[in-house]
């Protein structure tokens, strides 16, 4: 069984901070995707890394897959009262057809 | 816009009842996948399918079963409720195979068991 551990569990900041979550495995993964999930929804696809070292930007959000394809993290800049949310990242190997959840960060950030 | 519909958003039964979750996909997925979701426990897989009239155990299969006669549908059973089956229902869909196996979510179900 592939684990992925998600730190910190719970995350709770002012608007304007700064933070990162991370994802960590003793296994290799082929690709890892994040989401978010907002109470009440579905987790909604973030973006996935395939390659080792890879580093993706959206907006606010950098996300950084590690050299050794174990790890990721997710960098948040200037956080937002919308940023609030569960942040999942889930890891999977080729071909495999589906993928190991970690069990998320609790995100809030308050205005 | 792509789209994977759970036909409630919420339920409520009764203990011994028979209780379907409906899923259907609209982007010609392959898999199909159907997670419960409860506090402190993360997403755990059910069941998930990878054709038409094929299914594969997950994590936690025992007291529910599944069924997919058509690619877009994806069903999910429990034979009989009980109130540890009390969850929030997630269904997903993927393309098959290759390095990528980003999921498209349902908006979920919240089952309560009484």
């Amino acid at each position: 069984t592939q684990l992925l551990e998600q730190s910190p569990q719970f995350l709770s900041i002012q608007e304007g901070e700064n933070l990162t979550v991370y994802c960590n495995s003793s296994s290799v993964f082929s690709s890892l995707q994040w989401y978010r999930q907002e109470p009440g929804e579905g987790p909604v696809l973030l973006v996935t890394v395939v390659t080792g070292g890879e580093v993706k930007k959206l907006k606010r959000l950098t996300f950084q897959f590690g050299d050794a394809r174990k790890d990721s993290s997710l960098h948040i800049t200037a956080a937002q009262p919308g940023d609030t949310g569960l942040y999942l990242c889930a890891g999977a190997v080729a071909n495999a057809g589906k993928s190991t959840f970690g069990d998320g960060t609790t995100l809030t950030v308050k205005p | 816009d792509v789209k994977v519909t759970q036909s409630s958003r919420y339920l409520v039964k009764r203990t011994g009842e028979k209780v379907f979750l409906e899923c259907v996909q609209d982007m010609d997925h392959e898999n199909m996948f159907w997670y419960r979701q409860d506090p402190g426990l993360g997403l755990r897989l059910i069941y998930f399918s990878y054709d038409v009239k094929m299914k594969e155990k997950g994590d936690i299969p025992e007291g529910y079963s599944v069924s997919r006669e058509k690619k877009e549908r994806f069903s999910l059973i429990l034979e009989s409720a009980s109130t540890n089956q009390t969850s929030m229902y997630l269904c997903a869909s993927s393309l098959m195979g290759g390095l990528n196996t980003e999921a498209f979510f349902g908006q979920g179900t919240r089952l309560t068991v009484v």
